[in-house]
């Protein structure tokens, strides 16, 4: 069954917000991926983070791995309309080894 | 360039007939994922490979099947018997062992019964 909540499952933001999304989880996870995925293609990682409390950032895109090991966020500074797209959360659980855990995804509308 | 190729891009099905989608990676990566797709949905595992001629079911295997016959290629067949296929088919590929760096996307197959 699905392990992972992402939210917001969608989000209608005006070019130049920023915006935050997050995915928690009742188990532990080794490993955090974010991943964007843009209409008719497949995902494209954007970020992975590997210890607990790990910032990262990307361009304009911050990621961290909770502390507790069960959640993690990203967040997207200035948005401009080719962020629209879904954005997905991933991760390996304890006991999965490699194999990743998908959230159900955030959809994101960037208005001009 | 390393990469992962599905295809065909898009695809037609009648009913009641078998298709197979093709996924090949030149990344050198051992393991290898089918994921299904549905309209505003997230990633559902239809079934996965860790090495060559072995592979696992994933949570929506039935009507689906695999063969790993070369560590580069892992193709997915729709059967009849899977009663909604119309959807958009990923394939990945990752690296087994060690950290896990992530997986690898295709481009997707969209499927759709006519």
């Amino acid at each position: 069954g699905q392990q992972l909540n992402q939210s917001p499952q969608s989000m209608f933001i005006q070019e130049g917000e920023d915006v935050s999304m997050n995915c928690t989880s009742s188990s532990i996870f080794n490993t955090w991926l974010w991943y964007k995925q843009d209409p008719g293609e497949g995902p494209v990682l954007l970020i992975a983070l590997y210890k607990a409390g790990e910032l990262t950032s990307n361009g304009r895109l911050t990621a961290q791995f909770g502390i507790t090991r069960k959640d993690s966020f990203l967040n997207i500074s200035a948005s401009i309309p080719s962020d629209v797209g879904i954005y997905f959360c991933a991760g390996t659980l304890e006991t999965s080894g490699s194999r990743l855990t998908f959230g159900e995804g955030t959809q994101l509308t960037v208005n001009p | 360039d390393g990469g992962i190729t599905q295809s065909p891009k898009y695809l037609f099905r009648k009913e009641g007939q078998n298709v197979t989608l093709s996924c090949e990676q030149n990344l050198n990566h051992d393991a290898m994922y089918w994921y299904r797709q549905d309209p505003g949905q997230g990633l559902r595992l239809i079934y996965y490979s860790q090495i060559v001629n072995d592979f696992q079911k994933g949570d929506i295997a039935e009507g689906y099947s695999v063969s790993r016959e070369k560590k580069e290629s892992f193709p997915l067949t729709v059967t009849s018997a899977q009663k909604n296929p119309t959807a958009f088919y990923l394939c990945a590929s990752s690296i087994f062992r060690g950290d896990n760096y992530g997986y690898t996307f295709g481009s997707g197959t969209r499927l759709t019964v006519v």
